[in-house]
């Protein structure tokens, strides 16, 4: 596609319940990143997927957060058992190759889904 | 571990007039530096993107520079106009991974 897309756009759930985030690369990007941005914080790291390679998922901040990405395109972040700590704006980026892969093009960012947690 | 920080925190300043934006990362070793605006609600739009062996970086009104023996860089915006308003975000990538380390941003106002 033409950018990098998210879905949904916003997300509001109860307390416990499971939800599922999307992300949809640009067209031929290897590298695909998460980051969590929270109310008046920086981004955070999550996960880090690069072509076949196992990802790096070492920011994720508990065992509640998974993440795949399937067929090297579509990714989907999944956060079990919802807390209110949660909430935030979640946004996936891309990148033509990952680093140590010959280039370094820089993230190319999507709108973010705002997950309101209630 | 890196860690990225942005003075001021929010900026508000009359339209035309030019300003810089201050980033500072505590470890030298970057591989590049990427300078984001991100509008109210929405997510995050590259700017500049600077290697480590370029000092500086333009797009238009917009200037980043880079030094990395004092771990400083800097966004200047010329003639500055009310679509500028905005939050700024710089990102630091140290060599050897692969990650960007955000600063905390500056949001500013550019008044009519």
């Amino acid at each position: 596609g033409a950018g990098v897309s998210q879905s949904p756009s916003n997300k509001v759930t109860e307390k416990g319940k499971d939800v599922e985030l999307r992300c949809d690369p640009i067209s031929g990007h290897t590298a695909l990143y998460w980051y969590r941005q929270s109310l008046g914080q920086g981004l955070e790291f999550l996960i880090y997927f690069q072509g076949n390679s196992a990802p790096d998922k070492s920011g994720l901040p508990s065992d509640r957060f998974s993440a795949e990405r399937t067929g090297g395109s579509v990714s989907t972040l999944t956060i079990q058992r919802t807390q209110q700590e949660d909430s935030a704006v979640y946004l996936c980026a891309s990148s033509p190759s990952g680093p140590g892969t010959g280039g370094d093009y820089g993230y190319t960012f999507g709108s973010g889904t705002r997950l309101t947690v209630v | 571990k890196q860690e990225v920080t942005q003075i001021p925190a929010a900026l508000s300043v009359p339209e035309g007039e030019n300003l810089v934006l201050n980033c500072s990362f505590t470890d030298s070793a970057i591989y590049n530096l990427q300078w984001f605006r991100q509008d109210p609600g929405k997510g995050l739009t590259s700017l500049l993107l600077i290697q480590s062996s370029q000092r500086e970086q333009t797009s238009g009104r917009l200037n980043a520079s880079l030094d990395k023996s004092s771990g400083r860089s800097t966004l200047y915006i010329a003639a500055s106009q009310p679509g500028d308003s905005a939050t700024y975000l710089c990102a630091a990538r140290t060599s050897g991974t692969y990650k960007y380390i955000f600063g905390t941003g500056t949001r500013l106002k550019v008044l009519a």
